[in-house]
């Protein structure tokens, strides 16, 4: 089953925009990680953001957890065409890495 | 480090037939998950070995689906016999570690079964 569940579906920006998705889940977690897919092609590890912490940062990327709220959200700041992409959140309890549904990002040149 | 490397990339076959799906983990991972993706349930944990061992199937959906991990180099994914809604891509992924630690894909098996 799914434990996260991603929001918007879909997210249509003009390149140079910043985009947010977010994400909520049900339970406890020991991290919560972002993963980013091509289409065709697999995922690939953004950044993993544990449960005792509140923000993390790489390069354009901004994720934030809010353990109380079950929630977190991934910033993609100055978007480029490149990022045109499927985002997925994944939660992790133990060795179990759940996925979300995704949130398909679209960069207009 | 290659990656993690699957094969075939592509699958076609037909009703009734048996399917093997190959994976080689990152060498030095541990941990190696099996996961399905279809537009209409996402992605879907099949299976997790650590260390070689199969701790949870429990996302297997029939027991036409098996799995082993012979060695840490290398796993199978087999479907006998075959069905139509077993089209997918199925996506093989490790990790070291069992927890906290990020996990590589590979770039999937697409299966068709007509």
């Amino acid at each position: 089953s799914q434990q996260g569940e991603e929001d918007p579906q879909a997210l249509s920006i003009q390149e140079g925009e910043n985009a947010t998705m977010n994400c909520s889940y049900k339970t406890s977690i020991n991290n919560l990680q972002w993963y980013r897919q091509n289409s065709g092609r697999g995922l690939v590890h953004l950044i993993l953001i544990r449960s005792n912490e509140r923000e993390k940062h790489s390069g354009r990327l901004r994720v934030t957890l809010d353990t109380s709220k079950k929630s977190s959200s991934l910033l993609i700041t100055a978007s480029r065409a490149a990022d045109t992409a499927s985002y997925f959140c994944a939660t992790q309890v133990d060795y179990k890495l759940s996925f979300g549904a995704g949130t398909t990002v679209t960069v207009r040149a | 480090d290659a990656g993690v490397i699957q094969s075939p990339r592509h699958e076609v076959t037909e009703m009734g037939q048996e399917v093997t799906l190959r994976c080689k983990p990152i060498s030095g991972h541990n941990s190696l998950f099996w996961y399905r993706q279809t537009m209409m349930r996402g992605l879907e944990l099949l299976i997790y070995f650590n260390n070689n061992v199969p701790i949870d199937d429990s996302g297997m959906p029939e027991d036409r689906f098996s799995a082993k991990m012979p060695n840490a180099s290398f796993s199978t994914l087999k479907i006998q016999p075959s069905e139509p809604r077993d089209s997918a891509v199925y996506f093989c992924a490790s990790s070291r570690g069992q927890s906290n630690t990020e996990a590589f894909f590979g770039q999937g098996t697409r299966l068709t079964v007509v």
